[in-house]
């Protein structure tokens, strides 16, 4: 079974541009979240979606956005891009609907703002 | 306000022992609690879950134990091998297929 896909690995971006990250969830998953993952940091929830849908965000500014398409895969897009960018993002999914399941996770990309 | 809480920030534990690993929690509505272990440039792997109707659940060599009343789990390695050797996350939701809140890591380093 194929796990969590993401692409691309590593991307190197300058200051005010624009990114978009691209996530294939597990087969059958319906469930798409997005985390950050700063230097020295925990691991930050940042979006989920689920059917097609934004189900949660959390405490982001709007310049972080996404969409999940219809197979249910998702893009995680970044408009006018701060140092602070900086991070591992992380996609992660799980089995939508049932209770108490986990979520499994990609490799991230690595997003570097010069 | 951090809700998930892993207090130490490393681990070294030598092979063959038990490797111990804790977490706090603050928020009362978190009723599913997981554990990932993180290699360098790879992603979280889930390792094992409990919800909080249980106070233990075992696989393998690892288990954790969930203390409600005290708002903290443990994750115990029996025994430890080098390939332990990783940044170990707590988490938490209410519900599991919700937001989960992680712990910043512990990273355990297994002596050989």
């Amino acid at each position: 079974e194929a796990g969590v896909t993401q692409s691309p690995t590593h991307l190197i971006k300058t200051r005010g541009q624009q990114v978009t990250l691209r996530c294939s969830p597990i087969s059958g998953h319906t469930s798409v979240y997005w985390y950050q993952q700063a230097l020295g940091l925990g691991l930050q929830f940042l979006l989920w979606y689920d059917e097609g849908e934004e189900r949660n965000r959390g405490n982001f500014p709007p310049r972080f956005s996404g969409r999940q398409f219809p197979n249910y895969s998702s893009e995680l897009n970044v408009n006018a891009l701060e140092l602070e960018d900086s991070a591992l993002y992380l996609c992660a999914s799980s089995l939508a609907g049932r209770r108490n399941q986990p979520q499994h996770f990609g490799d991230g990309t690595r997003l570097s703002i010069l | 306000d951090q809700q998930v809480k892993q207090n130490s920030p490393s681990l070294s534990v030598q092979e063959g022992r038990i490797s111990i690993l804790n977490c706090d929690y603050t928020n009362s509505m978190f009723d599913y609690f997981l554990w990932y272990k993180k290699y360098p440039a790879e992603g979280p792997t889930f390792l094992i879950s409990i919800s909080s109707i249980k106070d233990k659940n075992e696989d393998g060599r690892f288990t954790v134990f969930l203390n409600k009343s005290a708002k903290h789990l443990s994750l115990h390695i029996v025994p430890s091998q080098p390939g332990d050797s990783a940044v170990y996350f707590c988490a938490a939701s209410p519900g599991g297929y919700q937001k989960v809140t992680f712990g910043i890591g512990t990273k355990l380093q297994v002596i050989p």
